[in-house]
């Protein structure tokens, strides 16, 4: 199986929260990591957490860590229009700069 | 800075004919990436190149697939001759990794290739 799991796709309400869920692996991960890539352009970091703390915020973003069960979320809260773009999910270790990305998640925000 | 530049951005071309697709990184930045992305695969890492040296190339495809960095801000990725499943957007990233901290990727663009 793939290193790092993510469903393809997630359609929210515009005002909802979104829940976006990966899981991976490896377990010597060290940092974990979002990226978001709107239409049309290039993959842009949006937050990663450090693998010994088990929350991060950041405004409306809340990533939360579940390193027993190697699960990483994103919470977006107040989801706008905005949103809309594919959501990856990536972890690298201590022993790798290369991160290793999942598939991507589109995420759908609708009126 | 302007980030991480590609060209060309589209690219259409003809079964059979040589595909070059350049990446200028951000200045400073040691190692180099080349993705080449799908709906049908997602993101793949094609190789990788570290203070201009190739480090791993076990994602490129095969040999019709090459890639150069003969310094320190310019990448080429060279498909000849191409196929019509070579169309795909192929990304170019550049970061300065600092393995005592998070390794963040700056990606270009990218440049969507069409083979008919």
């Amino acid at each position: 199986g793939e290193d790092v799991e993510q469903s393809l796709f997630l359609s929210v309400r515009e005002g909802d929260s979104s829940v976006i869920n990966c899981t991976y692996t490896d377990s010597s991960s060290t940092y974990l990591y979002w990226y978001k890539q709107e239409p049309g352009a290039g993959l842009q970091l949006l937050t990663y957490i450090f693998s010994n703390m088990d929350m991060k915020q950041d405004q409306r973003l809340t990533v939360l860590l579940n390193k027993k069960d190697k699960h990483l979320s994103l919470r977006i809260a107040d989801t706008q229009t905005g949103d809309s773009a594919i959501y990856f999910c990536a972890e690298s270790s201590g022993g790798s700069y290369i991160p290793t990305f999942g598939r991507g998640t589109s995420l759908i925000v609708h009126p | 800075d302007a980030g991480v530049i590609q060209s060309p951005r589209h690219e259409v071309t003809e079964m059979g004919q040589e595909v070059t697709l350049r990446c200028k990184p951000i200045s400073g930045h040691n190692s180099l990436f080349w993705y080449r992305q799908t709906m049908m695969r997602g993101l793949e890492l094609l190789i990788y190149f570290n203070n201009n040296v190739p480090i791993d190339d076990s994602g490129m495809p095969e040999d019709r697939f090459s890639a150069k960095m003969p310094n320190a801000s310019f990448s080429t990725l060279k498909i000849q001759p191409s196929e019509p499943r070579d169309s795909a957007v192929y990304f170019c990233a550049s970061s300065n990794p600092n393995r005592q901290g998070p390794n963040e990727q700056f990606f270009g663009p990218g440049t969507r290739l069409t083979v008919l």
